[in-house]
């Protein structure tokens, strides 16, 4: 079955400064990715996601993630990072099981201090 | 605007009783899919269907039900044989078919249900 682990429930991180989140994946086949955001109470909103080609994958909110085959790895990043980006972030990866549901990491709390 | 509605947004359920969470949407997608969201537990799956008058266990299926009568509503009933049933609940839903498997989910607003 394909997964996911986030690595780190909590990151904090100075306005202004870099954003990494971490993601691994496990998959026999190549994998559909995905990022998503999600505000207090709200749901979750498309950040980005990868399926084939190009490996550096750009989304909304000047977040970006990189597809590492040899790492296994789908890192969402983001060069300067804002107070409105404090939220859960989650990494899921979509396969044929289960009708393509997704399957989620356990999320990421990202703190952004002034 | 297209989207997925959820209601209510928060909910409260006493002992013994069922309740049911309302999903509709409007993006005219096949497939549709009931979430559990938990601290630090991320999302689970509890319910898909891809058709009407079809739908699939997911990963904690025990102590809820489903149906799917309509394309556009998928609902879920939490039941009384579910003993810890506060949660954030999440619908979303997907297209099908050739060359959608890469496609996103859309997700509700989600329903917060609490027990009295």
């Amino acid at each position: 079955a394909q997964s996911v682990t986030q690595l780190g429930s909590h990151v904090s991180v100075s306005e202004g400064a870099l954003v990494l989140l971490r993601c691994n994946y496990s998959s026999s086949v190549p994998p559909y990715l995905f990022w998503y955001v999600q505000y207090p109470n709200q749901g979750l909103q498309l950040l980005l996601k990868y399926t084939t080609g190009a490996t550096l994958v750009k989304g909304i909110n000047g977040f970006e993630a990189e597809f590492k085959k040899s790492e296994t790895s789908f890192h969402l990043t983001k060069p300067s990072a804002h107070m409105s980006d404090a939220a859960e972030y989650f990494c899921a990866v979509k396969g044929p099981n289960s009708g393509y549901a997704l399957n989620f990491g356990k999320g990421t709390s990202l703190l952004v201090t002034p | 605007d297209g989207g997925i509605t959820q209601s209510p947004k928060y909910l409260f359920r006493k002992e013994g009783q069922n309740v049911t969470l309302s999903c509709e949407q409007n993006l005219n997608h096949d497939a549709m899919y009931w979430y559990r969201q938990d601290p630090g537990q991320g999302l689970r799956l509890i319910y898909y269907s891809q058709i009407v008058n079809d739908f699939q266990k997911g990963d904690i299926a025990e102590g809820y039900s489903v149906s799917r009568e309509k394309k556009e509503s998928f609902p879920l009933t939490v039941t009384s044989a579910q003993k810890n049933p506060t949660a954030f609940y999440l619908c979303a839903s997907s297209t099908l078919g050739q060359g959608s498997s890469n496609q996103p989910q859309h997700f509700g607003d989600g329903t917060r249900l609490s027990i009295l």
